[in-house]
């Protein structure tokens, strides 16, 4: 049974530059959640979906966008990049109210 | 509005002995609580949860916590700490009335593990 899976695992982008990030859940699960977790930091919570609508947002900017799918997979968008977006970016999946979230390994973002 | 505070940044055990990781919470409702491990360059595993009922929750690796809601703490203990415990660990505290379910993670107590 695979887990949440996140994609790619690795990237580096310039500043001013827009990335994509990309995360399945696990089977049977049908909400997201993406986190930002800087440097020697704990997760920030960015913003949840469920039904293909956002549900919750952290405090984070409007740069920060993302879509869910009809499968349930998930993308986090950041546009205009900046030296201060570069972290691991988590997602994590649920069934919706049940239990805690599972996590993926994350994609490290290099921002130079 | 709910936060962690985890006291220790770094923490450092004999192989052998006891781990304890303290995390402190403020929630203005009874909180679910969590503990998660992170090893280098992964993501985050559930160590164990605290919803309802028992306050003592026992996880996985020989880790336990217990939940004192006048102390709001919520401390991980393991009684004989193993080379592999040598990770990053975090506790979170979510909302049971918010259908988010948004987390509220600590800073992290890193654990080193000493031969």
């Amino acid at each position: 049974d695979a887990g949440v899976t996140q994609s790619p695992t690795h990237l580096i982008k310039t500043r001013g530059q827009q990335v994509t990030l990309r995360c399945s859940p696990k089977s049977g699960h049908d909400t997201v959640s993406w986190y930002q977790q800087a440097l020697g930091q704990g997760p920030q919570f960015i913003f949840q979906y469920y039904e293909e609508e956002e549900r919750q947002r952290g405090n984070f900017p409007d740069r920060f966008s993302g879509h869910q799918f009809p499968n349930y997979s998930s993308e986090l968008n950041v546009n205009a990049l900046l030296l201060g977006d570069s972290a691991l970016y988590l997602c994590a999946s649920r069934r919706q109210v049940v239990g805690g979230y599972t996590f993926g390994s994350g994609t490290r973002l290099t921002v130079v | 509005a709910q936060s962690v505070t985890q006291l220790g940044s770094h923490v450092s055990v004999s192989e052998g002995a006891l781990v304890l990781l303290r995390c402190n919470y403020s929630s203005s409702v009874p909180p679910y609580l969590f503990w998660y491990v992170q090893y280098p360059n992964q993501g985050l595993q559930l160590l164990l949860k605290y919803t309802t009922g028992a306050t003592l929750v026992k996880g996985i690796n020989g880790f336990e916590a217990e939940f004192k809601k006048s102390e709001t703490s919520f401390h991980l203990t393991k009684p004989s700490a193993h080379m592999s415990d040598a990770a990053e660990y975090f506790c979170a505290v979510s909302d049971p009335a918010n259908t988010g379910n948004q987390f509220y993670f600590g800073t992290g107590t890193s654990l080193t593990v000493i031969p």
